[in-house]
């Protein structure tokens, strides 16, 4: 099974500053398709996980663009250019390359 | 409007069976592989299955294999989980997810004597 690996565990994050959260996978994601199958969810109190990034870098409709991924092969990571109040909860990172695995999660706060 | 709406929450005893829905519209049932999830309280997102509607075919997570049974049900559009003897260990939140994009609302399972 691939193991994702999310660090840090919690992040607390003043408004208006950059945040940055790490994915790393046990096997590299990278489809023999050319795509790498590497995703980003916000999972906000009470709410349902929401998707923010699919295959590494691509923002999901009406995601804003302070969101960012990147990376290869088996690192990743997830940059918000500016958090704003509304980006508070668990981010999780997610690989679909062979059946679904979830990192363990990132609680993001506000100071 | 693309969505999926799951059944109510359940309060079970252990050693019983719970079976929840994941009613889709908007979009073409057999389009998507479904997905199960579980989330215990206060801890992260664990995959379960999936199955493709086009044919009912099932993959399991290993942790689950042998009491998980997922089916999807053509004519009504409707994915299900269920989920057999279950311990206090089950108590949860089950997400069914298709296309990684769309979200149940959640269905809080309870397993308490």
């Amino acid at each position: 099974d691939i193991v994702m690996t999310q660090t840090p565990l919690s992040l607390s994050v003043t408004p208006g500053q950059p945040a940055s959260i790490s994915c790393k996978s046990s096997q590299s994601l990278l489809h023999s398709d050319g795509k790498t199958y590497l995703y980003w969810y916000l999972q906000k109190p009470g709410q349902s996980p929401q998707l923010l990034i699919y295959e590494v870098s691509n923002r999901f409709s009406g995601v804003p663009d302070r969101f960012s991924g990147s990376g290869s092969g088996t690192d990743f990571t997830l940059k918000i250019s500016r958090v704003e109040a509304e980006d508070v909860g668990v981010y999780y990172c997610m690989q679909s390359i062979q059946l679904l695995t979830f990192g363990g999660g990132t609680k993001v706060e506000i100071k | 409007e693309v969505q999926l709406v799951q059944s109510g929450a359940e309060v079970k005893k252990p050693g019983a069976t719970v079976k929840i829905s994941c009613k889709v519209s908007g979009y073409t049932f057999t389009d998507y592989y479904m997905h199960w999830v579980q989330q215990a309280p206060g801890k992260g997102l664990e995959w379960m299955g999936l199955v493709d509607p086009e044919d009912g075919e099932t993959i399991y997570a290993e942790k689950f294999q042998g009491r998980v049974t997922i089916t999807a049900d053509t004519s009504t559009d409707t994915a299900y989980m269920e989920l057999s003897s279950l311990r206090s260990e089950d108590t949860a939140v089950y997400y069914c997810v298709s296309a990684f994009d769309i979200w149940g609302q959640g269905t809080m399972v309870t397993v308490s004597s």
